[in-house]
């Protein structure tokens, strides 16, 4: 298995919903990352997991929680969104942070 | 933070013609990497560089790390319909975050 998956494909959340993002891959890989990507923009770092531990945190809003279950999964939960908040949301892994990192497909995301 | 410029921000070409595009740091990058998004996917990883005046191949792509480890080029020979997308570089700056650093992206657009 060379590939990291994320489910849902398509979200769409009102702004006082909760939702989850879910990335998984089975390469054994240690550091796990998120990233947020505006339209015909590039992909902006938000969360890097590495060994399961929380390695950085650029600065996003709390509304946004990620969560690192085990070596194998990462997840991102969403509450209280904001419309500016839509975007393709980006998983991607790498056997370790210094390690070329690897791309799910994306989870679109729509805010109302 | 740390910047690459990429250029040019959109090509339009004509079927079998030869691409060029490049990023440029004014840091040093310890790994270069290339990747290919298409409408609604993930980055596709086309090519990573990890030394200096690396010089590496991938069928018609071929791509090389500068040997002053500030820029890197990425060229496309006789490009055919399906080259048609956004082409990033990203790097990892020698002194920096564990995120990757990406540049804006070159729009490859392919007139038949």
């Amino acid at each position: 298995d060379t590939e990291v998956t994320q489910t849902p494909k398509h979200l769409v959340m009102g702004m006082t919903n909760k939702k989850s993002l879910k990335c998984e891959q089975h390469m054994g890989h240690r550091a796990m990352y998120w990233y947020k990507q505006k339209a015909k923009k590039p992909p902006e770092l938000m969360f890097v997991y590495s060994y399961e531990k929380l390695s950085i945190n650029e600065s996003v809003p709390s509304r946004f929680s990620p969560e690192c279950p085990n070596s194998s999964l990462l997840n991102l939960h969403l509450h209280a969104l904001q419309p500016e908040d839509s975007a393709l949301y980006l998983c991607a892994s790498s056997l370790n942070i210094q390690e070329t990192q690897y791309f799910g497909p994306g989870t679109r995301l729509l805010v109302l | 933070g740390q910047q690459l410029n990429q250029s040019p921000q959109s090509m339009f070409i004509q079927e079998g013609e030869d691409v060029s595009m490049n990023c440029t740091s004014s840091s040093i990058f310890n790994t270069w990497l290339w990747y290919k998004q298409e409408p609604g996917e993930g980055p596709v990883l086309l090519i990573a560089l990890y030394k200096a005046g690396e010089l590496t191949s991938n069928g018609r792509l071929t791509a090389q790390f500068g040997i002053t480890r500030k820029d890197s080029f990425l060229n496309i020979s006789a490009s055919i319909p399906s080259d048609v997308g956004i082409y990033f570089c990203a790097g990892r700056p020698l002194r920096g975050a564990d995120g990757l650093t990406f540049g804006k992206g070159t729009h490859l657009i392919i007139q038949p």
